[in-house]
């Protein structure tokens, strides 16, 4: 079946240094969304991309969905304390849910 | 403001107890899951409900989980017989995009 492998599984980075997470599937994906969670927090919904070669931005994130729809990739320009979590990819399942990556877990170092 | 609220927020059981979570939507939304996470894991499907059916179960939702969701709003999910397997967060979903806050369980 369809499944989402994300890398890296941990990133460490000096504050301010950019950072990309990206989230690659052997199938066709018919959309894909990205989530944000804190420590101790729940997961929270960032975007959804449904185009082949999106690209959309949110302040310093940057979203893109691949042209094959096969792969997406969340970058953050100049890092904060404040981008802290855990970042997770999902798409649509066949049993009408949405199946999530394992996450990328980001650290920032002030 | 996820539009999600869960209850209770923490539980802590023994192995062996049954357990209820509850999650309330703020207004009724057709499209409600249950997921759990697991520690350094992403959210993992277990059920969800079109208004008051049942649609899909995920093979993780062994016998002894049950969910309702009588007329189509609010939801439960029964856990019997717990086993220290069973310690995560739950989390209620509406509308393939918000997550409640959770509740996380620990069995002892």
């Amino acid at each position: 079946g369809q499944q989402v492998m994300q890398i890296p599984q941990y990133q460490h980075v000096q504050e301010g240094e950019d950072f990309t997470t990206y989230c690659n599937s052997s199938t066709t994906l018919s959309n894909i969304q990205w989530y944000k969670q804190r420590p101790g927090g729940h997961p929270v919904f960032l975007i959804q991309l449904v185009k082949s070669g999106e690209v959309k931005k949110q302040k310093r994130l940057t979203f893109q969905f691949g042209e094959a729809k096969k792969n997406s990739s969340l970058h953050i320009t100049a890092t904060q304390t404040t981008d802290v979590g855990t970042y997770f990819c999902g798409y649509g399942g066949s049993q009408g849910n949405l199946i999530f990556g394992k996450g990328t877990k980001l650290s920032v170092k002030p | 403001d996820t539009g999600v609220s869960q209850d209770p927020r923490h539980k802590i059981t023994k192995r062996g107890q049954n357990v209820t979570f509850r999650c309330d939507p703020i207004s009724e939304h057709n499209r409600l899951y249950w997921y759990r996470q697991t520690l350094g894991q992403g959210p993992e499907f277990l059920t969800y409900f079109q208004n008051e059916a049942q649609l899909e179960k995920s093979r993780l939702l062994s016998d002894r989980f049950s969910a309702e969701r009588p007329k189509g709003s609010f939801s439960t999910l029964e856990i019997q017989r717990t086993e220290q397997g069973d310690s995560a967060m739950y989390l209620c979903f509406r509308d393939e995009q918000f997550f409640g806050p959770g509740t996380r369980l620990t069995v002892l």
